[in-house]
């Protein structure tokens, strides 16, 4: 059974950063690509970040390029955001998903809540 | 960037009817590979979205053959044959043919 779990999220201050984890199991991982999506309170969901299987090329969100590092561990099974200088508009629940040939995302982590406030 | 337009932003369907979403874009989810990698995603409140719809029309394992997804090129549709109450929640398309990656504004479906 596929299997994402994400963790890592809390309540921090503007300006700090954080760094969200998400283990997987139940599938060949180190031959998929993974991937983060955000969805702020109330809306829709928003594409962050994309890393290939050998975790050599990592994508991002236009918007969000420079404060958020991805990044992967193919022998823990574990994805990793960095995110740095957090902005009350990042307040969202962060998902890990599994993407398998790029195409689309099949599986999903139950998310984890960032809220920046001071 | 690939903006993809939904619509309507929100449906109320009565059991056992028909419902159909629209996802527009302005530039065509061809790949170069040929494939269009477009998909549909159905999310319950306080939940995950869950794959319902892959590269156009490809129904998911598990996805009720109540389903199906259509179109080609910047127009894709995705269609219930007869709504169940299970299906209220928000779908959204999704395309994974260019970088960055984006997904439609959502559409509430509401049950009546």
């Amino acid at each position: 059974e596929v299997y994402l779990l994400e963790s890592g999220g809390g309540l921090v201050q503007p300006g700090e950063s954080l760094r969200l984890s998400c283990v997987a199991s139940g599938f060949p991982f180190s031959y998929h690509a993974l991937t983060w999506v955000r969805q702020a309170p109330g809306k829709g969901l928003e594409w962050v970040s994309t890393i290939n299987r050998e975790g050599d090329r990592a994508y991002y969100a236009d918007s969000l390029q420079g404060r958020f590092i991805i990044s992967r561990d193919n022998f823990k099974h574990t994805l990793d955001l960095q995110i740095h200088s957090l902005r009350a508009d990042d307040t969202a629940t962060y998902f890990c998903a599994n993407d398998p040939s790029t195409g689309y995302y099949d599986f999903w982590g139950p998310g984890t809540q960032v809220t920046v406030s001071s | 960037d690939i903006v993809m337009t939904q619509t309507p932003l929100s449906s109320s369907v009565s059991l056992g009817q028909p419902a159909s979403i629209s996802c527009k874009s302005w530039q065509s989810l061809v790949h170069d590979n040929g494939a269009t990698y477009v998909s549909w995603l159905h999310q319950r409140p306080g939940q995950p979205p869950r794959l319902l719809i892959y590269e156009v029309s490809k129904r998911f394992p598990g996805v009720p053959d109540r389903f199906s997804g259509s179109g080609a090129g910047t127009d894709f549709t995705l269609r219930i044959s007869r709504v169940e109450p299970e299906d209220a929640g928000i779908y959204y398309c999704m395309q994974a043919t260019h970088f960055p990656r984006s997904f439609g504004g959502g559409t509430k479906v509401e049950i009546k």
